[in-house]
Parts: structure tokens; sequence; C-alpha cells
């Protein structure tokens, strides 16, 4: 298995609701990544774990909050959202963040915030 | 801080022709990775091709090539053969060596080949 596998593809999301996206990995990759990807504009990085702990966090708002339950898998639950906040958010893996062979990357999710 | 610049936002070219995609980096590391990625309309990111700074020689993956240029930070993509499958956003990414690598992208470029 070479994929990193992101559900549910799309999603609409009230200003008050609470909502989870989810990414897995079975390829054995220690590092986990979650991007950000505004229309025609390049990812930006939100979080990075390594060896199932936070190691970075972009200065996030707390809306966005990240979960690593082990090391194959990758959420990041969404609450109280802006508008502004709709975007694709793209998981990525990598085999640990000390090598560097780039990343693979999901499909992403495409979030609607109404 | 590392920067990634690319010049040209959209670029044409008519299926298999050559197709040359530029970026500039600027960093003071000496241990550092640069990358090709591509994001079709599927939305996926593919690594396109990798090349190690300390590396002189210029990596290929079939019909694509890069011009590494470090002195002068420069990192183009050469796309031979160009095909209707390649149309996508191109982008030039970097990323430090070390502990808590991170990639940086450049702004991307548009591709479109042309049948």
């Amino acid at each position: 298995d070479t994929e990193v596998t992101q559900t549910p593809k799309h999603l609409v999301m009230g200003m008050t609701n609470k909502k989870s996206l989810k990414c897995e990995q079975h390829m054995g990759h220690r590092a986990m990544y979650w991007y950000k990807q505004k229309a025609k504009k390049p990812p930006e990085l939100m979080f990075v774990y390594s060896y199932e702990k936070l190691s970075i966090n972009e200065s996030v708002p707390s809306r966005f909050s990240p979960e690593c339950p082990n090391s194959s898998l990758l959420n990041l639950h969404l609450h109280a959202l802006q508008p502004e906040d709709s975007a694709l958010y793209l998981c990525a893996s990598s085999q640990d963040t000390q090598i560097n062979y780039g990343y693979t990357f999901g499909s992403g999710t495409r979030l609607t915030v109404v | 801080a590392q920067t990634v610049t690319q010049s040209q936002p959209e670029m044409s070219v008519q299926e298999a022709e050559t197709v040359t995609l530029s970026c500039t980096y600027d960093t003071s590391e000496s241990n550092y990775y640069l990358f090709w990625y591509k994001q079709p309309p599927s939305r996926q990111m593919i690594l396109v091709i990798r090349q190690e700074a300390y590396k002189q020689q210029n990596a290929t993956e079939n019909r694509f090539s890069v011009n590494f240029q470090k002195a002068a930070k420069s990192f183009s993509l050469k796309i031979s053969d160009s095909q209707l499958g390649d149309t996508a956003m191109y982008f030039c990414a970097f990323m430090r060596g070390g502990a808590t690598n991170k990639l940086i992208f450049g702004t991307g470029t548009l591709l479109a080949v042309q049948p």
C-alpha cells in the first residue's frame, strides 16, 4: 500500500458545527502532516507529527485541533470555523522527519464553511 | 528564511514538444533538498523529481529532468515529449536537511499541454 487516504473527499459544514477530517497511511511512515491549500495557491503547512507527537504547529488557530491516535492515523478536528477556512486540506506522510525523500500526499478534503 | 520563486504563473506547450519550468530559491543552508511536485485537477500532489543539493549530477526521471545550478540557486524542470496527462499545476519545493524537515513551496506554474 503506497497511498495516503483522506476522508471525506468533500465536506460542507456550518460555522457552529463540529467535524473531523481523517487521514490514514499503511506505509510505516512515522511523520505525518496537515497542509491547507487555498485556490490557485501553494499548500501551507499547519501541523507536523513525528512518532505520534506534535512537533510543529504553525500558529494555527485553536479551532483546528490535530490528533494522532496511532502511527497510521491522523485526524483534524474542526470546530467553530469561519468561511475563510474554506480550502483544500491535504494530508501527507514521510518515513520520518529526518529522511528527505519527500512526502506522499493524499487527495485532500475539499472543505466549505457556510 | 527560505523562499522559493516560480516566475511563470502559466505556460502552454504543444503535445510532444519540450517545455522548461523555472524555479529559483534563496537559502543560506548548505544541506537541503529540492523537489518538483505536480498537482493535476484530481488534486493529489505527486512527486515528480527530487534533487539533493550535495549532488552535482542533475536528477532525471523518464521524461522529466532538472537543471540544478547551485551557485545561481536555480532548479528548473524540463519535460520532454509532453503528454496531455502532464497538464497540471507544478510546484517547486525546498526542504532543509536535518530534523523536522518541512516543505516550502513556490507559487506554482500552471502548465497546459495542447493537443
